[in-house]
């Protein structure tokens, strides 16, 4: 039963315009959320995280948005750059317990 | 660095030969996490420490597998009598006691042939 979903497995983006990477969860008690970007043959690097009671958080370039009526979340990066493209996990938790993720997008920013 | 370290990086064994993971999390956190990943998929969870005491196990985590954490500090993960479908990553993270942010290592690649 997969909780977290992430419905695009790939998306190409220009050089310099918005990247928006989409998430889906099914579980209400998920209490946290968070984007990971991972590169081919390395550990998920952590982007940027989101608690259950707000609705945005900004990182320079990186955006999380919140959508807890529709289970929705996604991750916006302004402008995108080519060092950008990887694979990009959505994962939740729930009361500090492990982290599930979703299956991941693959970005390109074509230069 | 004060990352998160797995050694070691990459392991090639014959199938039924048993190997060893070691993890070194960040100092200062107390929870400590394996995760697998194989192609395609994101991590999926295996278990998880909160100092030494292991307090969730998946079910994926057959008998073939154990993880310790002794003291509280470094973990291991044990395959005993390996498979090919035990090829995969192996990834540990660590967080701190909030359990909020969770840092993952480099993985730990796993062939068995």
């Amino acid at each position: 039963d997969q909780q977290v979903k992430q419905n695009s497995p790939s998306l190409s983006v220009q050089e310099g315009r918005i990247s928006i990477l989409n998430c889906d969860y099914t579980n209400s008690m998920f209490d946290y959320f968070l984007w990971y970007k991972k590169y081919p043959a390395e550990g998920p690097t952590f982007l940027i995280s989101i608690s259950s009671i707000k609705d945005k958080n900004e990182d320079g370039r990186f955006t999380v948005f919140l959508n807890k009526s529709a289970k929705h979340l996604s991750l916006h990066i302004v402008p995108s750059q080519p060092g950008d493209s990887a694979v990009y996990f959505c994962a939740a938790i729930q009361w500090a317990n492990n982290l599930f993720f979703g299956t991941g997008t693959r970005l390109t920013v074509i230069p | 660095d004060t990352g998160v370290s797995q050694d070691p990086r990459h392991k090639i064994t014959k199938r039924g030969q048993n190997v060893t993971f070691r993890c070194d999390p960040i100092s200062e956190h107390n929870r400590l996490y394996w995760y697998r990943q194989t192609l395609g998929q994101g991590p999926e969870f295996l278990t998880y420490f909160q100092n030494e005491a292991q307090l969730e196990k998946s079910r994926l985590l057959s008998d073939r597998f154990s993880a310790e954490r002794p003291k509280g500090s470094f973990s291991t993960l044990e395959i005993q009598r390996t498979e090919q479908g035990d090829s995969a990553m192996y990834l540990c993270a660590s967080s701190g006691e909030a359990g909020n942010t969770i840092y993952f290592g480099e993985g730990s690649w796993l062939t068995v042939v």
